[in-house]
């Protein structure tokens, strides 16, 4: 079993939707949680980070963690064709290792 | 402009030919690390480094070695490159781990081994 799973997608909504975006973890002593956001032929960025569990909001995406199901989610409001792109969880208990998703495919279309 | 650059973009070499992928950062980050990016798999480390002279494992180090002997620089090597070796290589930064800090990536390094 992977210590992080991610559903592959591909994800295609329509323009304006709010957009869901899911890891599940194994590895009860992760405390770091991020997301990264990669477009075709680019390496990934940063989009969000979270410290434990809880919400964190920038704009219009919206993080949350949950530690007693061992869930992470990522909510895209109000999609925009440049949305589209790969987006990678990563998660981490401390120092060096993170651990990324497989990375969901999400397609905005206008 | 702060960036991680690496090189070469783009190689295909064959079985047993040895290769580095340079990697360099110019933002005096002290963590780096290297990852292997497989359609189905994700991005998986390879190797890191915490500082100077500090090297440790990730999930996948079988068939790489690296070096950390500047603080800016981080190249990866492959002494005997295989197929499954066969991927695209992200180099990345942060200005002191990969909990707390922003991971900086590189543009990638595509890899093909006949």
């Amino acid at each position: 079993q992977k210590e992080v799973e991610q559903d592959p997608g591909p994800l295609s909504v329509p323009e304006g939707a709010i957009v869901s975006l899911n890891c599940t973890y194994s590895n009860s002593a992760f405390q770091y949680f991020m997301w990264y956001r990669q477009y075709s032929r680019k390496g990934p960025e940063l989009l969000m980070y979270t410290y434990s569990s809880g919400n964190k909001e920038d704009g219009r995406f919206t993080a949350q963690v949950d530690k007693s199901s061992k869930y992470i989610s990522l909510f895209i409001r109000d999609s925009q064709p440049s949305d589209s792109a790969t987006y990678l969880c990563a998660m981490s208990n401390q120092g060096g290792k993170l651990i990324f998703g497989q990375g969901t495919e999400l397609s905005v279309k206008p | 402009e702060a960036q991680v650059t690496q090189n070469p973009r783009y190689l295909i070499t064959v079985t047993g030919k040895k290769l580095t992928v340079t990697c360099s950062q110019n933002m005096n980050h002290e963590y780096m690390s290297w990852y292997r990016q497989d359609p189905g798999l994700g991005l998986r480390q390879i190797y890191y480094s915490m500082n100077v002279e500090v090297t440790d494992k990730g999930d996948v180090p079988e068939g790489y070695k690296v070096s950390r002997k500047e603080k800016r620089n981080f190249p990866l090597i492959l002494e005997s490159p295989s197929p499954n070796q066969t991927s695209l290589y992200f180099c990345a930064s942060s200005i002191r781990d990969s909990n707390t800090g922003e991971l900086f990536f590189g543009e990638g390094s595509r890899l093909t081994v006949l």
